[in-house]
């Protein structure tokens, strides 16, 4: 069964605080990717990884940066927490999209983080 | 600029009726088109689209993508108070990233 396990549900840290959000997959999957949700603004890509110490920002880099050392886990760093950066973060995976048919991306169960 | 825009934003039915959602796109480049189901945490994969005019199904639900006219459109008949979820559309164009729409948040009234 494909799984994508998020190290944490619910986060609560204060502003300025250092946070790291882990991620990890155990399907072999060569991309990883992390996305938060906002209502009204729907899933926007912070990050992705295509391989191992791979890493190409996404469409809100900014505030957030990433780490993949080993290609099942992918963690998303929070350097100085804010505010606006309350938000859900959901995690997913896939083989490279165009290599197989029928590829999709297999999401965690998504970290609530709540920046106070 | 690649952009994925879903309509309604939200849509409240009562069980049994049939519903369409929308999923239009902006394409520089166009390699498949994904459904999803989000009903708590994470989102469940419906249908994965790549071929105009040919037709998705699974039960109740099915999808078609127009790639001339750059939509797809997903159909849910006789709904259940189970299809409450947020449905949300996600395009590759072919940059190895799923681009995602703001979602359509379904509610169905028993």
């Amino acid at each position: 069964d494909v799984k994508v396990t998020q190290s944490s549900r619910y986060l609560v840290k204060r502003t300025g605080e250092k946070v790291f959000l882990e991620c990890v997959q155990d399907m072999d999957h060569e991309n990883m990717f992390w996305y938060r949700q906002d209502p009204g603004l729907g899933l926007r890509l912070i990050y992705f990884s295509y391989d191992v110490k791979m890493k190409e920002k996404g469409d809100i880099p900014e505030g957030y940066s990433v780490s993949r050392e080993k290609k099942e886990r992918f963690s998303l760093i929070l350097e100085s927490a804010s505010t606006n950066q309350t938000s859900m973060y959901l995690c997913a995976s896939s083989f490279p999209l165009g290599l197989k048919a029928n590829t999709e991306a297999f999401f965690g169960q998504g970290t609530r983080l709540t920046v106070v | 600029e690649d952009k994925v825009v879903q309509s309604p934003l939200s849509l409240v039915v009562h069980e049994g009726d049939t519903v369409t959602l929308n999923c239009s796109y902006e394409v520089t480049n166009f390699r498949s088109l994904l459904w999803y189901k989000q009903e708590k945490k994470a989102p469940t994969f419906l249908f994965m689209l790549t071929s105009s005019g040919i037709e998705k199904k699974s039960g109740r639900l099915s999808s078609i993508l127009d790639k001339k006219e750059l939509f797809s459109i997903l159909n849910i008949t006789a709904t259940q108070t189970g299809d409450s979820a947020i449905y949300l559309c996600a395009v590759d164009f072919g940059n190895e990233k799923l681009t995602f729409g703001t979602g359509t948040r379904l509610t169905i009234i028993p």
